[in-house]
């Protein structure tokens, strides 16, 4: 079964509304977890890296006032856009690390679409 | 900077054919991972293998077979004896220790697409 669950694996909302997209570990803890975008047919880039209870840190070019990443947990990182546009229409995924010693493993949620109308 | 290139966008079988998707790298890291993931249209992100830089061995996973070198800089993939189900998006995938390891560096993706 999954390791890490994405939620919701599909949204749509309205131009100019915020949307929160929730990455869960589900039997470890991730320290670090990070986002990616993917629009159509195109590969997946990275969006920011979610460091657990400190700020995110975001890739160039990727607004972090728009793109609000909060890992107040262990075992959670939030991913909200704030004030969508159908720009913003994309597929988001989250990765997250599992903690040394334990093994250097990441693995990927399922995914989340979302499209702004 | 990290750098993945595939350079084959989409590449057409009938099945029952090999397929061999190409991936080339760029680090000045010495110590990094290469992954190779398949997304089918569902979106989802299909784990495949994983390699770290002191691991040359080649592998062979059922009809999956990796072909890791790093004098030339590449780990490609081959699919023996093709199926409808291996249509999908494979992408190669690059994350270096020190760039805050599993921060992955991504190729374009190859398309695949397999016709009965």
């Amino acid at each position: 079964g999954a390791v890490v669950s994405q939620h919701p694996s599909r949204v749509i909302c309205k131009s100019g509304t915020s949307v929160k997209i929730e990455c869960r570990s589900l039997d470890f803890q991730a320290t670090t977890m990070f986002w990616y975008r993917q629009f159509p047919k195109q590969s997946l880039m990275l969006m920011a890296t979610s460091n657990e209870g400190s700020k995110a840190t975001y890739e160039q070019g990727v607004e972090k006032d728009k793109f609000l990443i909060n890992h107040a947990s262990l075992t959670l990182s939030t991913l909200t856009v704030t004030s969508a546009h159908p720009e913003d229409s994309s597929f988001y995924i989250c990765s997250a690390r599992r903690a040394r010693g334990r093994g250097n493993t990441i693995y990927f949620g399922e995914g989340s679409w979302l499209t702004v109308v | 900077a990290q750098k993945v290139t595939q350079a084959q966008t989409e590449i057409s079988v009938v099945e029952k054919e090999d397929v061999t998707l190409d991936c080339v790298y760029e680090t000045r890291d010495t110590t990094y991972y290469l992954f190779w993931y398949k997304q089918p249209p569902s979106g989802e992100l299909v784990f495949l293998i994983r390699r770290n830089s002191f691991d040359e061995q080649n592998e062979i996973s059922g009809r999956y077979s990796w072909n890791f070198q790093k004098s030339t800089s590449s780990f490609n993939f081959t699919i023996t004896a093709s199926q409808v189900v291996d249509s999908a998006v494979y992408f190669c995938a690059l994350s270096v220790i020190t760039d805050s390891w599993g921060k992955l560096q991504f190729g374009a993706g190859t398309q695949v697409v397999v016709t009965p």
